[in-house]
């Protein structure tokens, strides 16, 4: 499969508690995504990294990427009860425009 | 600004028949994305355009049509459906790298 892998599956916390999710993926990548996908809804784009990056920031969001490992990491800092919801990486491996190939996604519960 | 619209929100179909599924966007993007989401598989793309009158085959193509006659339009047909087509229907669109969402349709299909 060429669909990247997230781990873990499903991720339980506490309000204020950091989550941390990664993705494998097994391909070489342009750049890698991370969307956000609330019950019953369409996906939502949260953050991009290239690859010729290793950490990029977006408010209580941080990404890592390792392109040596093949992997990512989506850490969200101090987490709320707002934030469940599942997550998923996607990269593009650069050869075809525009496409993606996702992950099965990571489903966060945030307990208040 | 509606970005992303998808229609119908809910269908359902006897197996054998045929529908068409609308997505239309009014960000003047380039590309548009047709994905079936599964439980426990993820998003998987069926077909996508990179520009008005094209058309391309992503992961899963079999069973589906597609048209792009209009920049802002993108068609996804089922001629014959199966109830292995039953799924939640998502269309994106995007001008190069992020992209946006429609909120799906849910298909069953008996």
């Amino acid at each position: 499969s060429q669909q990247g892998e997230e781990d873990p599956q499903a991720l339980s916390i506490q309000e204020g508690e950091n989550a941390t999710m990664n993705c494998s993926y097994k391909t070489s990548i342009n750049n890698l995504q991370w969307y956000r996908q609330n019950s019953g809804r369409g996906l939502v784009h949260l953050i991009l990294i290239r690859s010729n990056e290793r950490e990029k920031h977006s408010g209580r969001l941080r990404v890592t990427l390792d392109t040596s490992k093949k992997s990512s990491s989506l850490l969200i800092t101090a987490s709320r009860a707002a934030d469940t919801a599942s997550y998923f990486c996607a990269f593009d491996r650069g050869s075809t425009l525009g496409r993606l190939y996702f992950g099965r996604g990571t489903q966060l519960t945030v307990w208040p | 600004n509606a970005g992303v619209t998808q229609t119908p929100k809910f269908r359902v179909l006897k197996t054998g028949q045929s529908m068409t599924l609308l997505c239309a966007q009014d960000m003047n993007h380039e590309y548009m994305y047709w994905y079936r989401q599964d439980p426990g598989m993820g998003l998987r793309l069926i077909h996508y355009s990179v520009g008005e009158g094209t058309t391309a085959k992503g992961e899963v193509p079999d069973g589906y049509n597609v048209s792009r006659l209009k920049k802002q339009n993108f068609l996804l047909g089922l001629e014959s459906a199966a109830p292995s087509q039953t799924s939640v229907y998502f269309c994106a669109s995007s001008r190069r790298d992020e992209q946006y969402f429609g909120p799906g349709t849910r298909l069953t299909v008996t």
